[in-house]
């Protein structure tokens, strides 16, 4: 059972646009959620991460939206540029075990000239 | 800031033999390293949690005398896939822990098992 569902599965940009991933998690337990960047052959890394104390967090032009009401997190990438184009995972972990991680299934953007 | 190398970034063996791939903490000490298997356009599957100097932790359904994990130091985790299949084809990718909610991948092994 998927425990962060993620969406879109792909999504195509124009360069200058607003690139918007949406995640939903079911266990209220989770209380930390980062996104990952992965380029094609390279590991993931670290974007940007909230925890449900806040509603937004802000990182350049990376933005995370938290609706803890509505267990949804969502990721806005403004002025998206060529170079943004990688596939992206939202994640989930708990308190009591705050290393171990759920990802969510990826969502490939492509940002066009 | 913290840098986890993994190597080998590729590898092709044949069927039946087997494959390490390592993973290091470069500039700080690892008490625990993850493994993460991902299958073409799929998510990140963790197989286990090692720390060092006890057994691995496995997660359901990884077969734990296919997939040996050893972390014998702070700074070195391996991953050996026994009697590799080609269905044992895929991206694995080890990851660190810095402390509470901080983690750091490596840059993953594609292994191609013929």
């Amino acid at each position: 059972q998927q425990q962060v569902k993620q969406s879109p599965q792909s999504l195509i940009v124009q360069k200058g646009g607003i690139s918007i991933i949406n995640c939903a998690y079911e266990n209220t337990a989770f209380d930390y959620f980062p996104w990952y960047q992965q380029f094609p052959g390279k590991g993931p890394a670290l974007l940007i991460a909230i925890r449900p104390d806040v509603s937004e967090k802000k990182e350049g032009r990376f933005t995370i939206s938290f609706n803890k009401s509505a267990k949804q997190f969502s990721l806005h990438i403004m002025d998206s540029q060529p170079g943004d184009s990688a596939t992206y995972f939202c994640a989930a972990s708990k308190r009591d075990n705050f290393n171990k991680f759920y990802f969510g299934s990826g969502t490939k953007l492509n940002v066009k000239p | 800031g913290a840098v986890v190398s993994q190597h080998p970034s590729w590898v092709i063996c044949k069927s039946g033999t087997s494959v390490k791939i390592e993973c290091r903490s470069l500039d700080f000490q690892a008490t625990t390293m993850f493994w993460y298997r991902q299958f073409p356009k799929q998510s990140l599957m963790l197989m286990a949690t090692s720390n060092e100097g006890s057994k691995a932790t496995y997660e359901q359904g990884v077969e734990k005398d296919k997939f040996l994990i050893n972390h014998a130091s702070l700074t070195l985790s391996t991953l050996t896939v026994t009697s590799a299949h080609p269905e044992d084809s895929s991206f694995y990718i080890c990851s660190a822990s810095l402390g509470q909610y901080g983690y750091t991948f490596g840059s993953g092994t594609r292994l191609t098992v013929v």
